[in-house]
């Protein structure tokens, strides 16, 4: 029973360049979600997704996009690469928007 | 809007003593309330929730915490701490189902032996 897969665990990007986080679910469910977890500042959202092909923003969206084109996936990609988003990056899926959330366990991006 | 405090980014405790984890909140509607639990290298997973219904929350391992309107608080305790229980400890709140959660900043435990 996978639950929440991240890949890759760990990247290290040189400024400018661009990747994609890949987050897959096997529990079927809706809603799903990327946070980004930094020293001192909790847990914060970047984008997620009610349901396959919609996508939304959260609290901190700027320099990301994501895609849902599967029920099971949710993609982060970091089109240029800054410093300011070395962080450890969450998805999280749950079956319907009541807080209830499983996590996967985190990609570790550092940005030279 | 919803805010969480952490009150504390840093807890230690001796193994067999309380534990009490601080989490005051503001929401303009009834809140829903969340305690998150963080081990090392590793995803965050639920430890407790409230809803509605009874103030007084048990959770995994052992973990309780209650809901005090009058002082917007979600206190998180434990009777006897193990050396297991050194983690991170997120609280978080929403609006309700179908809202988005805020995370407070989260508060360090460490077990001493």
């Amino acid at each position: 029973n996978a639950g929440v897969t991240q890949t890759p665990k760990f990247r290290v990007l040189k400024t400018g360049q661009s990747m994609t986080l890949l987050c897959a679910q096997d529990m079927n469910h809706e809603y799903m979600y990327w946070y980004r977890q930094d020293p001192g500042m909790g847990l914060r959202l970047i984008h997620y997704s009610v349901g396959e092909g919609t996508t939304a923003k959260g609290e901190v969206p700027d320099g990301y996009n994501v895609s849902r084109l599967k029920k099971q996936n949710f993609l982060l990609g970091l089109e240029s690469a800054a410093p300011s988003q070395t962080s450890v990056y969450f998805c999280a899926s749950s079956i319907r928007n009541t807080g209830e959330l499983f996590f996967g366990e985190g990609s570790r991006l550092t940005v030279l | 809007a919803q805010s969480v405090t952490q009150l504390g980014s840093h807890v230690s405790v001796s193994e067999g003593a309380l534990v009490l984890l601080r989490c005051n909140y503001s929401s303009s509607v009834p809140p829903y309330l969340f305690w998150y639990v963080q081990y090392p290298n590793q995803g965050l997973q639920l430890l407790l929730k409230y809803t509605t219904g009874a103030t007084l929350v048990k959770g995994i391992n052992g973990f309780e915490a209650e809901f005090k309107k009058s002082e917007t608080s979600f206190h998180l305790t434990k009777p006897s701490a193990h050396m297991s229980d050194a983690a991170e400890y997120f609280c978080a709140v929403s609006r309700g189902s179908g809202s988005r959660l805020t995370f407070g900043e989260g508060t360090q435990l460490t077990v001493n032996p």
